[in-house]
């Protein structure tokens, strides 16, 4: 079946603006991950939803960044006033929830996100 | 606190050659590990997973066994191609999230 699917794949953006970064996970996962990539930082964890709520949210790196998820599907990000220091790779992941789960999480391609 | 170290790359191998890329982690109680893939210019595949301790992952000529005793989960192939260079990322899970190790950059050359 289809996989995690994100859009765009790459955006840039001046200092200051929003950004909106989407996220459609694999159907029927229940759970949906933001991690991001950049050189100085590795793949970190972002936020964490688990149907459309977000029980863990604890890598979001300040209050100008927030997230979605609507319907248990679709997933989005949104940073406001992006800062150079935002430039990275964002990555979408899901999970099936169901009892067999190994807790393996599938990748999306990823959105580059650089901010001039 | 749960983290993932991972041998520095990059590793530079010819092709045919035998591949071991260490991967130790610190973590409370018994996470699944994973391996996972980045080709050039393409996201995050799963390459293997074992949930529990002994347990062999493998896929694709690659293995890793779960070792409790080392906390360990070394990554191994015995004959490497150059369509294997890529950059490997050792991870476990915990709390419902992914920790991930810093990735290993492994270039085979013909």
């Amino acid at each position: 079946g289809a996989g995690v699917s994100q859009s765009p794949s790459n955006k840039v953006t001046e200092k200051g603006k929003d950004v909106e970064l989407r996220c459609d996970p694999i159907s029927g996962h229940t759970a949906l991950y933001w991690y991001r990539q950049s050189l100085g930082q590795g793949l970190e964890f972002l936020i964490y939803f688990q149907g459309n709520s977000a029980p863990d949210k604890s890598g979001l790196p300040s209050d100008r960044f927030s997230a979605e998820r609507t319907g248990g599907s679709v997933s989005t990000l949104t940073i406001q006033r992006t800062q150079q220091e935002d430039s990275a790779v964002y990555l979408c992941a899901s999970r099936h929830n169901g009892p067999s789960s190994s807790y393996e999480q599938y990748f999306g391609p990823g959105t580059r996100l650089t901010v001039t | 606190g749960n983290s993932v170290t991972q041998m520095e790359g990059p590793v530079t191998l010819s092709e045919e050659a035998f591949l071991t890329i260490n991967c130790t982690y610190t973590a409370t109680g018994y996470p699944s590990l994973f391996w996972y893939v980045q080709y050039p210019g393409e996201g995050l595949q799963l390459l293997l997973k074992a949930t529990k301790a002994d347990d062999k992952g493998s896929n694709k000529g690659f293995e890793a066994t779960y070792r409790k005793e080392t906390t360990s989960f070394h990554l191994e192939k015995g004959s490497v191609q150059v369509s294997d260079s890529a950059v490997y990322f050792c991870a476990l899970s915990r709390s419902d999230k992914l920790i991930f190790g810093t990735g290993t950059r492994l270039q085979v050359f013909p």
